[in-house]
């Protein structure tokens, strides 16, 4: 077991751009949850899949985010046309079931410039 | 709708003094809870959780928790807090009903440990 996988670990872009991250979940997990944190602030909820399914979006993910997990493992988070107010950490997370913790990976930190 | 306030932003404890952080919740059900903590730059590791049964959970670390259902609340505590305990720890309600995963957080609380 080596944990949820993110990459890249940090990404700085220009404003307008799009950039795409990738998560790669604990293996046996068919859960998988994105989440934002900005500066000063706890994580908050955008989107999570079971397995290929995406069941649940956050109104925080405007359509200029789309998040597809296309054989139920890794999972990819786009951002196109991004903006300064992009600028956050962006956190992946996985589960075994419906009752069970998340375990987090150790973030992708976005920069905006 | 659930929520999470953590009414201390920022605590400064001494090395080898006994640590409380407050976490207070709102939840319709009996709620999952959890503290996680997070290192600079780093993402989030779980210490302990709440599911059911016995309200004092253990965790990793030294650390322990107690639910306390009348009052809406999961405090943390640990007995005698070392310097590597710096960090910023966030308290967490996941859905239990239907996603435990799914969680609502804190804005967190900055632990500065003196020496």
């Amino acid at each position: 077991d080596t944990g949820v996988s993110q990459d890249p670990r940090h990404k700085i872009t220009k404003r307008g751009q799009n950039v795409t991250f990738r998560c790669d979940p604990i293996s046996e997990h068919n859960r998988l949850y994105w989440y934002r944190q900005t500066l000063g602030q706890g994580p908050e909820f955008l989107t999570y899949f079971q397995n290929e399914a995406q069941l649940e979006k956050s109104r925080l993910l405007s359509d200029r985010f789309s998040a597809e997990r296309p054989k139920g493992s890794f999972s990819t988070l786009e951002i196109q046309r991004t903006e300064q107010g992009d600028s956050a950490m962006y956190l992946c997370a996985s589960s075994l079931g419906w009752n069970t913790e998340a375990f987090f990976g150790q973030g992708t930190r976005l920069t905006v410039v | 709708a659930q929520s999470v306030t953590q009414p201390d932003i920022h605590i400064t404890v001494s090395e080898g003094a006994s640590l409380e952080l407050r976490c207070n919740y709102s939840y319709g059900a009996t709620p999952y809870l959890f503290w996680y903590v997070q290192s600079p730059g780093q993402g989030l590791q779980l210490l302990l959780k709440y599911f059911s049964g016995d309200t004092l959970v253990q965790g990793i670390k030294g650390f322990e928790a107690e639910f306390k259902r009348s009052q809406s609340s999961f405090n943390l505590r640990k007995p005698s807090v070392h310097w590597s305990d710096a960090a910023e720890y966030f308290c967490a309600v996941g859905a239990s009903n239907t996603n435990a995963g799914k969680s609502t957080f804190g804005d967190g609380t900055t632990l500065t440990v003196k020496p």
